[in-house]
């Protein structure tokens, strides 16, 4: 079956220090999208993709980082982590913007703890 | 900019209950509406998607509506059980980039 996979699914790490959060998709769909899910703020995007070598910056992009190399996957960077960057994240894909039925799957989260 | 609000943000049900959880937008030029739920410390599963072009969607005990005039769509879920305990999101599709924006949710817990 298609899925969404995501890693690691917690993290634990220090401020300053580079983070990647990778992303999973074998449903072979076009959009990829990265969002943070914080207590009194709900889902934020930060950063989506509309295929291979497309990124874009959502809401609350700064201090991430996406790049896409294949239909595949859509790792985060976050590249000086940040205690304010502790949160959960979460990854979703969908088929294709011109798709008549663009449902989005998402992934399981992960954990991210800066310390 | 298109805003999604869930009211109301969490109820309480006895088990058996058929209920109504509400979902309005401000923009009603939408391609899609989806419904999700999301258990504690796990990612969000799609529950039903309507098209702009669709009136209601239907999945064993689930029945979404959605209504663009009036900027609102309700999840309605028959016969509740204990197991339907969970936080339930809509996500608007709209504006030319197509990203979906989510409403804060609705916190459900059905006791027995």
């Amino acid at each position: 079956d298609a899925e969404i996979t995501q890693s690691p699914r917690h993290k634990i790490t220090e401020t300053g220090r580079q983070v990647t959060l990778a992303c999973h998709q074998t449903w072979n769909h076009n959009n990829m999208f990265w969002y943070r899910q914080d207590l009194g703020h709900g889902l934020r995007l930060i950063h989506y993709s509309y295929g291979v070598q497309d990124t874009n910056k959502g809401e609350v992009s700064d201090g991430y980082s996406v790049s896409r190399s294949n239909t595949e996957d859509l790792p985060l960077t976050l590249e000086s982590a940040a205690s304010s960057q502790t949160s959960v994240y979460f990854c979703a894909s969908s088929e294709d913007v011109l798709a008549a039925y663009n449902e989005q799957f998402f992934g399981p989260g992960t954990r991210l703890t800066v310390l | 900019k298109q805003e999604v609000t869930q009211i109301p943000a969490a109820l309480s049900v006895p088990e058996g209950e058929n209920l109504v959880l509400n979902c309005s937008f401000t923009d009603s030029a939408i391609y899609n509406l989806q419904w999700f739920r999301q258990d504690p410390g796990k990612g969000l599963t799609s529950l039903l998607l309507i098209q702009s072009s669709q009136r209601e969607q239907t999945s064993g005990r689930l029945n979404a509506s959605l209504d663009k005039s009036s900027g609102r769509s309700t999840l309605y879920i028959a016969a509740s059980q204990p197991g339907d305990s969970a936080t339930y999101l809509c996500a608007v599709a709209s504006g030319g980039s197509y990203i979906p924006t989510f409403g804060r949710g609705t916190s459900l817990i059905v006791h027995p």
